[in-house]
């Protein structure tokens, strides 16, 4: 069974623009939850997909949106890019029927230069 | 809302046996997750507890305490490759199931 996938794994970009990030969940999975996790504050809960609507949202500004479409793949929006946005961008899947383990992605390392 | 404190970081010597503790607060509880960590790579499910004691799982495990908003991440035999952040995540009860995590405890392995 293929793990959960994160595209593209590095990006760079700079203040001002905005920035779309991919997550395809393990195959079945209709939970798709977004962490933003920096060095300082750890891993910190952006929101939570389930069958296309958001579930659960952290505490993040409006700038952070996402979506996820039928088969269950998720994208994550970043708009008017700030430098403090520079961080790791995991994505994280399950089935979202009840206190699961997380399948995490490898990834989106954000650099806002 | 949840809080929860782990040690920043932690040393110990190939072989050993080393504790990681995480002590948390939070209105309701449902489970605690241990996850592992390696430098750039995505974290990995260790352990969840939900009831009081201790759960074992080759060389490691994991102990919970509600009552005393306790618990901790047993690792033995350690191995070189056990370099790497450990993190504790708590669920609330009330059905979200959205774990709230730790800062991470990075434990540094040495011959």
């Amino acid at each position: 069974k293929a793990g959960v996938t994160q595209t593209p794994r590095y990006l760079i970009k700079t203040r001002g623009q905005q920035v779309t990030l991919s997550c395809s969940p393990i195959s079945g999975h209709r939970s798709v939850s977004w962490y933003q996790q920096t060095p300082g504050q750890g891993l910190q809960f952006l929101f939570e997909y389930f069958s296309e609507t958001q579930r659960n949202k952290g505490n993040f500004p409006g700038r952070f949106s996402g979506r996820q479409f039928s088969n269950s793949r998720s994208e994550m929006n970043v708009s008017t890019l700030e430098l403090g946005d520079s961080a790791l961008y995991l994505c994280a899947s399950r089935s979202g029927t009840g206190d699961e383990k997380l399948f995490f992605g490898s990834g989106t390392q954000l650099s806002v230069l | 809302g949840q809080n929860i404190d782990q040690p920043t970081e932690m040393t110990a010597t190939e072989g050993a046996i080393v504790q990681i503790n995480c002590t948390y607060q939070t209105s309701g509880f449902n489970g605690l997750f241990w996850y592992q960590q390696h430098a750039g790579e995505a974290p990995t499910f260790l352990s969840y507890n939900v009831l009081d004691g201790l759960e074992e799982k080759g060389r490691f495990s994991s102990f919970l305490s509600r009552s005393k908003g306790y618990s901790y991440l047993l690792l033995k035999e350690l191995q070189m490759k056990d370099s790497a952040s450990y993190l504790c995540a708590v669920t609330a009860s009330g059905g979200s199931y959205i774990p709230t995590f730790g800062r991470g405890t990075s434990l540094i392995v040495h011959p």
